[in-house]
């Protein structure tokens, strides 16, 4: 069990579009969602916090405006990446946490975003 | 934001020794877990340790928790060519509940 799905895992888009990676979780429900964003050699840097049915909460120097994120069910948050630029360019990860009890994170596999 | 500091940095083995990874961290949490990403991949979540622990075992690998310091290792003994990959240790910090990353360690083990 726990098994988050995230897509899509590779996108190529023009600069000044917008991107919307899906994050689902498939056999659980999530209370919260978390996304993250990875540069090449760098580690993981958390973007924000969602929960669901709320507005998400966003670390210091994340745009919320840029990156609007929308956890509007218990399985299901999205993360849109709005008018992107090449130095959006990343990979992008979520995670969830489960509602029922089990002390966990699960991760889904990633979206290679890049920005032409 | 950034919480943990691993080192080194980077690592450079051969096969059959052992690799030893440290994370220092700043605040306090529930647990913290150790991850392994290979390039361009997603993460593998390799172990959990909680607060109340101190050590822990799966197959080859060896994770230390000392809260006093603030600090936890991960060994990984006879190492293969199979484990290069990125080891990553997160923390899940009691407030605010969500994990955060340390910086890394790159693994590379030669046959």
């Amino acid at each position: 069990g726990a098994v988050v799905s995230q897509h899509p895992s590779r996108v190529i888009c023009k600069s000044g579009t917008s991107v919307k990676i899906e994050c689902r979780s498939l056999d659980f429900q999530a209370t919260t969602m978390f996304w993250y964003r990875q540069f090449p050699k760098q580690s993981l840097m958390l973007m924000a916090t969602s929960n669901e049915g709320s507005k998400a909460t966003y670390e210091q120097g994340v745009e919320k405006d840029k990156f609007l994120i929308n956890h509007a069910s218990l399985t299901l948050s999205t993360l849109t990446v709005t008018s992107a630029h090449p130095e959006d360019s990343s990979f992008y990860i979520c995670s969830a946490r489960r509602r029922d009890g089990y002390y966990g994170y699960t991760f889904g596999s990633g979206t290679r975003l890049t920005v032409v | 934001s950034q919480q943990g500091e691993e080192d080194p940095q980077a690592l450079s083995i051969q096969e059959g020794e052992n690799a030893t990874m440290n994370c220092s961290y700043k605040t306090s949490i529930n647990n913290l877990q150790w991850y392994r990403q290979n390039s361009g991949r997603g993460l593998v979540h390799l172990i959990l340790i909680r607060s109340n622990e101190r050590e822990k075992h799966s197959g080859r690998l060896r994770v230390t928790l000392d809260t006093s310091k603030k600090s936890s290792s991960l060994l990984i003994t006879a190492s293969r060519a199979a484990d290069t990959a990125s080891y990553f240790c997160a923390t899940d910090e009691r407030k605010g509940g969500k994990l955060i990353f340390g910086q890394g360690t790159e693994l590379s083990v030669k046959p």
